[in-house]
């Protein structure tokens, strides 16, 4: 059974630090990694994907890492901003099934 | 072209009652998820369907959930005789097909509170 885990589970950091979240699972059986980005009250956003066949991923200040067969990936987030406080959630699509295992997610706060 | 929307946002249910919630998936996807976050826990898998048909409902609790994708309308989650326990924001999120390729897109959610 696949399983997610996220560390740290909570991070605050000033403005304009460098920061790196952790992800790992258990199975490296993956068709893809997702990390995604929740506010307070609100939905899920998708920050970045990468495929099974891929090492990272970049968009902007954000950069992700995936190293399958060590089952870990790591988001990186350059010069972060308060805008960027939020709750990181990681996920793995397993290969076989099209559903999502989540990690609880590490919750950021950038403080100015 | 619109997200996928979810509605209501809020839901309060008195314990007993029947709860109903719809999700209507982004234009050209065929593949709905649902998916629970209860308090203080992670998003848990619920159930993936597609048009007329759920293809895996291994995450769905045995008694009192049950949910729908028809071949016309948005899809419904359903949860009869409401408990307490079952507060929690309920999201869906949708894909295209070949599912196992694309990013899952996920609405706003929707959340239950059962007093």
């Amino acid at each position: 059974k696949q399983e997610v885990t996220q560390i740290p589970a909570a991070l605050s950091v000033p403005e304009g630090e460098n920061l790196v979240l952790n992800c790992s699972f258990t199975d490296s059986a993956i068709y893809n990694l997702q990390w995604f980005r929740q506010d307070p009250g609100k939905g899920l956003t998708s920050l970045l994907l990468i495929q099974s066949s891929q090492r990272e991923q970049t968009s902007g200040r954000l950069n992700a890492s995936l190293d399958k067969s060590s089952g870990r990936s790591t988001l990186y987030i350059a010069a972060s901003q308060p805008g960027d406080s939020a709750t990181y959630l990681c996920a793995v699509r397993p290969s076989g099934y099209s559903t999502l295992t989540f990690g609880k997610g590490t919750m950021l706060l950038v403080s100015p | 072209n619109a997200g996928v929307m979810q509605n209501p946002r809020h839901l309060v249910r008195r314990r007993g009652q029947e709860a109903r919630l719809r999700c209507s998936p982004m234009k050209g996807h065929s593949h709905v998820y649902w998916y629970r976050q209860l308090p203080e826990e992670g998003l848990k898998f619920m159930v993936y369907l597609q048009k007329e048909n759920i293809i895996d409902e291994s995450g769905m609790p045995k008694e009192r959930f049950s949910a729908e994708f028809p071949k016309e309308g948005p899809s419904i989650l359903r949860i009869q005789q409401v408990v307490r326990g079952d507060s929690a924001a309920y999201f869906c999120a949708s894909s295209p097909p070949e599912s196992y390729m694309y990013e899952q897109y996920f609405g706003p959610g929707t959340r239950l509170t059962v007093t």
